[in-house]
């Protein structure tokens, strides 16, 4: 079964300061990738994807995510943050081979940017 | 342009009662999903469809049943509700065109049960 993992429960940071969140998951074939953002009382909005090709893929609000097949990785990453990303991230994950997008989500990590 | 739309927005039970949560899409999707997320365990499935008139069940489905009677809804039903039941719940839909094709999430339905 496929599992994902979102180490960094709650992180603190100052305005400017940098951000990276790390996400592993567990399955042995090919995967689709995903970080999801939920801002206070509002829905999920997808931040940004990895389906193929070049792994480290950009988002939405300056948002970048890698993803290292080696170390079953897909952290997501921003230079600077500002007090407006405040929010939930949540890291998911798809197997390919499943013929149907069942998404396995992390337990998410909360982000409060201080201005 | 509404995208996925859930009613309601809140809900108190007491337990036991019954109740019905709707979720409604108008981008023609043909998946549609029911979750619930709770602190520190993130979003988990608890029924989804890949069509109108099927159902399937996910990660959680005890206590809950869920209807696809037209292809632009997907209804949660709890029959019975239970303290443990008390949670947020989001619908989603996507694409059946490939398994790339991202997650569209409702604003949740904040449900308490008492």
């Amino acid at each position: 079964a496929q599992s994902v993992s979102q180490h960094n429960h709650h992180v603190i940071l100052s305005e400017a300061a940098s951000l990276e969140l790390g996400c592993n998951y567990s399955y042995g074939g090919t995967v689709n990738l995903f970080w999801y953002v939920q801002y206070p009382g509002q829905h999920l909005q997808l931040l940004l994807k990895y389906f193929s090709g070049d792994p480290l893929v950009k988002g939405i609000k300056g948002f970048e995510a890698e993803f290292i097949k080696s170390k079953f990785s897909f952290n997501l990453r921003k230079p600077s943050v500002q007090w407006s990303d405040t929010a939930e991230y949540f890291c998911a994950v798809n197997a390919r081979n499943t013929g149907f997008q069942k998404l396995v989500f992390g337990t998410g990590t909360r982000l409060l940017v201080s201005p | 342009n509404a995208g996925v739309t859930q009613t309601p927005k809140f809900r108190v039970l007491k337990t036991g009662q019954s109740m019905t949560l709707l979720c409604a899409q108008d981008m023609n999707h043909e998946y549609m999903y029911w979750y619930r997320q709770d602190p520190g365990m993130g979003l988990r499935l608890i029924h989804y469809s890949v069509g109108e008139g099927t159902t399937a069940k996910g990660e959680v489905p005890d206590g809950y049943n869920v209807s696809r009677l037209k292809k632009q809804n997907f209804l949660l039903g709890l029959e019975s509700a239970a303290p443990s039941q008390t949670s947020v719940y989001f619908c989603a839909s996507s694409y059946r065109t490939g398994v790339n094709q991202p997650q569209h999430f409702g604003d949740g339905t904040r449900l308490s049960i008492l």
